[in-house]
């Protein structure tokens, strides 16, 4: 069965330091889609980035970066230089190619990041 | 480009009342969601409509309807409202099923009180 495991529940920083959220992901299938989603205080979702499972290629995107690794079924989430700015929740989301419904995206249940100044 | 708009953004009900969430997207997107959201829980699907004209169950489907009222507009429907629905409700839209390579973007939010 698919799932979306995000082990850290609240995760508090001070401004400028770097932060890694962690996101480990269960599926059968062999074709899927990883995503980040941000829910800052105001309540909108917000999307980060989607990965696709045959490409395992890393990315950054100014102070975001984010490591796929199949071998461990992770996909992390980095923030550099963290900012008061960076403070939400973050969602993991999954959806599957072929044997899941077309409809879902399975999300863990978010890690909340404090960044205090 | 107003993207997914959800109203109303708040609701308190008594049980046993029905209200309609109503969603538009104006992305030209063929397929919408409703999800929960819930303390801790993450979201999960109530229904979704992967094109015009078709709806399915989610993960949560029970108490809810769905319309999906034309491309851009997808309805849910609380017929007798319970506690148990107090949640924040989202809607989503994607260009394609969420089987395929494409992303969701939600509105933002309806949160809803039953008491």
């Amino acid at each position: 069965a698919q799932k979306v495991t995000q082990a850290q529940t609240e995760i508090s920083v001070v401004e400028k330091e770097d932060v890694t959220l962690d996101c480990v992901y269960e599926t059968r299938d062999t074709t899927y889609y990883l995503f980040w989603y941000k829910q800052p205080p105001s309540g909108e979702l917000v999307f980060l980035i989607r990965r696709n499972s045959f490409d395992e290629q890393n990315e950054i995107s100014g102070r975001y970066s984010w490591n796929f690794q199949k071998s461990t079924s992770s996909f992390n989430f980095t923030i550099t230089a963290s900012q008061v700015v960076d403070s939400a929740v973050y969602f993991c989301a999954l959806s599957e190619g072929s044997g899941g419904s077309q409809g879902n995206l399975i999300f863990g249940k978010g890690t909340k990041l404090s960044v205090k100044p | 480009n107003a993207g997914v708009t959800q109203t109303p953004k708040f609701q308190v009900l008594k049980t046993g009342q029905s209200m309609t969430l109503q969603c538009a997207q104006d992305m030209n997107h063929n397929s919408m969601y409703w999800y929960r959201q819930d303390p801790g829980m993450g979201l999960r699907l109530i229904y979704y409509s992967a094109s015009e004209g078709t709806t399915d169950k989610g993960e949560v489907p029970n108490g809810y309807n769905v319309s999906r009222l034309n491309k851009r507009e997808f309805s849910l429907r609380l017929e007798s409202a319970a506690p148990s629905q107090t949640s924040v409700y989202f809607c989503a839209s994607s260009e394609v099923p969420l089987r395929q390579p494409t992303e969701a973007f939600f509105g933002q939010g309806t949160r809803l009180t039953v008491v």
